[in-house]
């Protein structure tokens, strides 16, 4: 059974300080991985989708990487800012039931504090 | 839309009753999730719409629950004699195929009284 496992827990940071969450996972048979973040009280926000094939992805100051075959990714924040405090969760995509379903398995998020 | 819509936000309602949870996924969506996210817990998935099929059902956590999705759009996640561990943030999602970005609806609340 995949298991997601996030460290650290919880982050609080000074803002402009450049940080990287981890994510791994027990079984490297995933077809993607994507990083979500939740606001308190809110859905989830996708922030970055990487495929399987797929070494890394960025978007304006977020780059996850992914290791496939290490069962890890990481996702890198450059000068973090206050707006950025949020819990941050990893998913990888996996199939289920012999290949007829899919699921997204979620670890249980770094919550993330960028102080003023 | 332009997002998926979940309805109603928030619901309370009293332990025994019936309620029923709405999802719209994005327009040519064919893939579907239901997650659950009881306070301060992970997301825990309960099932994976393929179109309106639904091919494992094992996710769901008792057979008081129940989901259906019809002309491969609209899913409704059902919920029968509600408990009160039942209550927690239902959270729906959608994406272009199985293999592409999963986005998320805001969730319904639902609060077992």
């Amino acid at each position: 059974k995949q298991e997601v496992t996030q460290i650290p827990a919880a982050l609080s940071v000074p803002e402009g300080e450049n940080l990287v969450l981890n994510c791994s996972f027990t079984d490297s048979a995933i077809y993607n991985l994507q990083w979500f973040r939740q606001d308190p009280g809110k859905g989830l926000t996708s922030l970055l989708l990487i495929q399987s094939s797929q070494r890394e992805q960025t978007s304006g100051r977020l780059n996850a990487s992914l290791d496939k075959s290490s069962g890890r990714s990481t996702l890198y924040i450059a000068a973090s800012q206050p707006g950025d405090s949020a819990t941050y969760l990893c998913a990888v995509g996996v199939m289920i039931s012999s290949g007829s379903a899919r699921q997204l398995t979620f670890g249980s998020g770094t919550q993330l504090t960028v102080l003023p | 839309g332009a997002g998926v819509s979940q309805s109603p936000s928030n619901k309370v309602t009293e332990k025994g009753k019936d309620v029923e949870l709405r999802c719209d996924p994005i327009s040519g969506h064919t893939a579907l999730y239901w997650y659950r996210q009881s306070l301060g817990q992970g997301l825990e998935f309960l099932i994976y719409f393929q179109g309106n099929s639904a091919p494992d059902k094992s996710g769901l956590p008792s057979d008081r629950f129940s989901a259906e999705r019809t002309g491969g759009s609209v899913s409704t996640l059902t919920i029968q004699r509600t408990q009160q561990e039942d209550s927690a943030v239902y959270l729906c999602a959608s994406s272009f195929g199985g293999k592409t970005e999963a986005f998320f609806g805001q969730g319904t609340r639902l609060t077992v009284v």
